[in-house]
């Protein structure tokens, strides 16, 4: 067990939607990583945010955004949903002077339909 | 860019046995890291590596930081069904703050 929590477990949505998902993380952690795992893939890093800045981001278009709260606890948004956007979306939390130790949440598995 | 290939990409072994995959990169990593996922859950990170050569063990599970920095190595040792997963190796990407690269995984199939 992490501390890492996620919300919702599963989410279906529609093509063109918008979609929050939301994170806690660790206990003391000040440092947030989103991925995306496709089926059968390793994850994909989405982007990362320390102090509530973002600090990294991945190869993924603006329509993917995120925001990180002063308690730690974040939001990955993504605007007008595509079919390849469906898969399992993970949090991971670290401490900013570890932060490639990265420990993961149980995800939220998004569908588009 | 930076890529991680791991092998195998699946094993089948009997329990008890005793299992290595391995993690090669074309460039070099000052850490290395590796996780395994169980269905529908996300990665739980097994051991951290910061030092080549470094050899580090986690109960049954032993990895080692290769020498050349351009590979690492897991060791499952007497096997049992819940080792069951797929084994993830993951690196940093010096380039983008805070990005974890990850291999394609090496799927683990435990027969009891």
């Amino acid at each position: 067990e992490t501390g890492v929590t996620q919300s919702p477990t599963h989410l279906i949505k529609t093509r063109g939607q918008q979609v929050t998902l939301r994170c806690s993380s660790q206990s003391g952690h000040n440092t947030v990583s989103w991925y995306q795992q496709a089926l059968g893939q390793g994850p994909q890093f989405i982007f990362q945010y320390y102090r509530e800045e973002e600090n990294g981001r991945g190869n993924f278009p603006p329509r993917f955004s995120g925001l990180q709260f002063p308690n730690y606890s974040s939001e990955l948004n993504v605007n007008a949903l595509e079919l390849d956007d469906s898969a399992l979306y993970l949090c991971a939390s670290s401490l900013g002077d570890s932060p490639y130790e990265q420990y993961f949440g149980p995800g939220t598995r998004l569908t588009v339909t | 860019g930076q890529q991680l290939n791991q092998s195998p990409q699946s094993m089948f072994i009997q329990e008890g046995e005793d299992v290595s995959m391995n993690c090669t990169s074309s460039s070099i990593f000052n850490t290395w890291l590796w996780y395994k996922q169980d269905p529908g859950e996300g990665p739980v990170l097994l051991i951290a590596l910061y030092k080549a050569g470094e050899l580090t063990s986690n109960g049954r599970l032993t990895a080692q930081f290769g020498i050349t920095r351009k590979d690492s190595f897991l060791n499952i040792s007497a096997s049992i069904p819940s080792d069951v997963g797929i084994y993830f190796c993951a690196g940093p990407d010096y380039n983008q703050g805070g990005k974890l690269i990850f291999g394609q995984g090496t799927e683990l199939s435990v027969k009891p």
